[in-house]
């Protein structure tokens, strides 16, 4: 069975940091393209994040670039997101996704962003 | 970026119902279009991939059709556990881009 599983998230001040992983299990992680999805409270989903299954390639949403991070231990079978800078506007749960289809989502993290 | 327009953003329905989701895509994305469920307090989950190609253990009354820049998601008969919001997604083009969401509810 695919899991995802992210941790890291919680409270943080503006101008802060959060590193937030997602554990994988399940399928051969280091074959799959993994990303970042985000939804604000009461709002719709939205692509920040994706990196290739090597790791060379990564991609991201603009209003993240500068700030935001992907990485991936295929070793370890993790994912990892790094945010610097945070605003009030990165408040949100992140999701942990499987493949560029989007084919298993972990339960999400929650970032909330607040002085 | 690719705006995906969905509708309608809500609708509300009666069991054994036929229910139709358009999402519309403001440039083509040939057949990279994938449909989510989404249920209140839990993650979204893969319904369709490649616009037509229903994914693993996803009910037979799901179904989805379309290219270029017109796609439906059709639940043939809805059940109660259909409530819930439905998104569209594609992955032709970065930045890669939801629909805003139709929420179904259940009469």
């Amino acid at each position: 069975e695919v899991q995802l599983l992210e941790s890291g998230g919680g409270l943080v001040q503006p101008g802060g940091s959060l590193r937030l992983s997602c554990a994988a299990s399940g399928f051969t992680f280091s074959t799959y393209a993994m990303s970042w999805v985000r939804q604000a409270p009461g709002k719709g989903l939205k692509w920040v994040l994706s990196i290739s299954s090597n790791g060379e390639s990564t991609y991201l949403v603009d209003s993240v670039k500068g700030r935001f991070t992907i990485s991936r231990d295929n070793s370890k079978n993790t994912l990892y997101l790094q945010m610097n800078s945070l605003r009030a506007e990165d408040t949100a749960v992140y999701y942990c996704t499987k493949s560029y289809g989007m084919d298993a989502w972990g339960q999400g993290t929650t970032v909330t962003v607040s002085s | 970026e690719i705006v995906l327009t969905q509708s309608p953003d809500f609708q509300s329905v009666t069991p054994k119902e036929k229910v139709t989701i358009t999402c519309r895509a403001s440039q083509s994305v040939g057949t990279s279009l994938h449909w989510y469920q989404q249920k209140p307090d839990q993650s979204p989950k893969l319904l369709i991939k490649y616009a037509s190609q229903s994914f693993s253990g996803v009910p037979s009354r799901f179904s989805g059709s379309g290219s270029g820049t017109e796609f439906t998601l059709t639940i043939n008969s809805l059940e109660g556990e259909d409530a819930a919001t439905y998104y569209c997604h594609q992955s032709s083009t970065l930045p890669y881009t939801f629909g805003q969401g139709t929420k179904l509810e259940i009469k």
